[in-house]
């Protein structure tokens, strides 16, 4: 039973360099999703991708972010010039939802990545 | 999404049931109740949902009023592995899910 995986599971930089963090969500899960979350607070939305297709983004995600999924698989996100801001712990999450109906839907989260800023 | 509220904290005996509660005052017919927990520094982790009926799997029961305006999970025997945040999500029709600040259960030996 292979769950999501995130990749790395730490990350130590310094301000003003770009990070790269992967996600392999469960296998035939359409959906994948980012979270963010700082200390003692709860996760935070950040974007989600419909097979390949990016279909909503947060506020919270700034021109600094990009995150893509070009097969609809595994998708990156990545941070440029980071910030000590964007310490927190990066989540990502899977799940299969098809048509619309009900909204049922369960996403299922990976370990995360934590990223220090220095 | 409908809100939720929880309890900040909570502490459990060992073995004993544990039981969350959740206000939803505000859920609609078609938005389902969610449960996570967080253990320190790991990624939540789902332990059931419901619309209306109650549910129970492996982890947890999942008791929701029949006006639907409260839920209750319940850890039937808790362990001290079960110590964690513990969050209540109503899911409507947006795709992400809304994480309030959620319940800290620690459970004592």
């Amino acid at each position: 039973d292979t769950g999501v995986s995130q990749d790395p599971r730490h990350k130590i930089t310094k301000r003003g360099q770009n990070v790269t963090f992967r996600c392999d969500p469960i296998s035939e899960h359409n959906r994948l999703y980012w979270y963010r979350q700082t200390l003692g607070q709860g996760p935070e939305f950040l974007t989600y991708f419909q097979n390949e297709a990016q279909l909503e983004k947060s506020r919270l995600l700034s021109d600094r972010f990009s995150a893509e999924r070009p097969k609809g698989s595994f998708s990156t996100l990545e941070i440029q010039r980071t910030e000590q801001g964007d310490s927190a712990m990066y989540l990502c999450a899977s799940s299969a939802r098809y048509g619309g109906g009900l909204s049922e839907e369960t996403q299922y989260f990976g370990p995360g990545t934590r990223l220090l800023v220095l | 999404d409908a809100k939720t509220t929880q309890p900040p904290s909570m502490d459990c005996a060992e073995g004993r049931a544990a039981n969350l509660p959740c206000n939803h005052s505000t859920i609609s017919g078609n938005e389902y109740v969610y449960w996570y927990r967080q253990i320190h520094s790991q990624g939540p982790q789902y332990i059931i949902h419901g619309l209306k009926n109650n549910e129970t799997n492996e982890m947890a029961s999942l008791i929701i009023t029949e006006d639907r305006k409260s839920s209750t999970l319940i850890l039937p025997h808790a362990t001290l592995r079960d110590t964690a945040v513990y969050y209540c999500i109503v899911r409507g029709s947006g795709n992400k899910l809304v994480f309030g600040a959620g319940t800290i259960l620690r459970v004592k030996s």
